[in-house]
């Protein structure tokens, strides 16, 4: 298996436009998971889903947030429109019972 | 929510040191992972341990659920063990972990 794959792995994007991170989890796992990371912060939860079905979004930080999981190959986290302070590394993970396995991240940059 | 708690912050080692890296966490859990951030960024799981304990290699675990603590021991460390190491927790039947903030370990050659 090729792991969790995300995409892109940078993103430098403009104050106010959309930004699109895409993830495809690890055929079989039926939890997946949107973390991001900022020094400030560190690791937090924003949203995670079963079985496609979104099951707690409260680390959505605000309503410029979204994400899908359409099928259970794959999620995308939208962000419109974007903020410098939407800056850091976004995470997506998949696990089936136990042991989380992360993708590579999104490191993304809002100018 | 539910706390956790790391330490040490840092810890600088010569290779070949051994060391415990210690989780505290507030609450009942029913999931309990140590992950390891290497220099790259990339986030890899070292082990599933919500109790008992596991070795693999020359890392092992214990977590003690009872007293709300565990410990991640590394032996022989290499330069390759550099990194952050992240323990993280579930509660309430729930698949997501809460993360603490982490343990910088840096060893030198």
């Amino acid at each position: 298996d090729a792991g969790v794959i995300q995409s892109p792995r940078h993103e430098v994007t403009e104050m106010g436009q959309e930004v699109t991170l895409r993830c495809k989890p690890i055929s079989g796992h039926d939890y997946l998971f949107w973390y991001r990371q900022t020094m400030m912060r560190g690791l937090e939860l924003l949203i995670y889903f079963n079985n496609n079905v979104p099951i707690d979004d409260s680390g959505m930080p605000e309503d410029r947030f979204s994400a899908k999981m359409p099928n259970a190959s794959f999620s995308t986290l939208k962000i419109q429109p974007s903020e410098p302070r939407d800056s850091a590394v976004y995470f997506c993970a998949s696990t089936v019972v136990a042991g989380y396995t992360f993708g590579s991240g999104t490191r993304l940059t809002v100018v | 929510g539910i706390q956790v708690e790391q330490s040490p912050p840092d810890l600088i080692l010569q290779e070949g040191a051994n060391s415990t890296l210690r989780c505290n966490f507030s609450d009942s859990v029913n999931n309990l992972q140590w992950f390891h951030q290497n220099p790259w960024g990339q986030l890899i799981n070292l082990f599933y341990i919500p109790s008992g304990t596991k070795q693999n290699g020359r890392l092992s675990a214990t977590t003690v659920a009872t007293e709300r603590y565990s410990l991640l021991y590394i032996s022989s460390s290499q330069t390759t063990d550099s990194g952050v190491y992240f323990c993280a927790v579930g509660w309430g039947g729930s698949e997501k972990l809460v993360f603490g903030k982490g343990t910088k370990l840096t060893v030198n050659p």
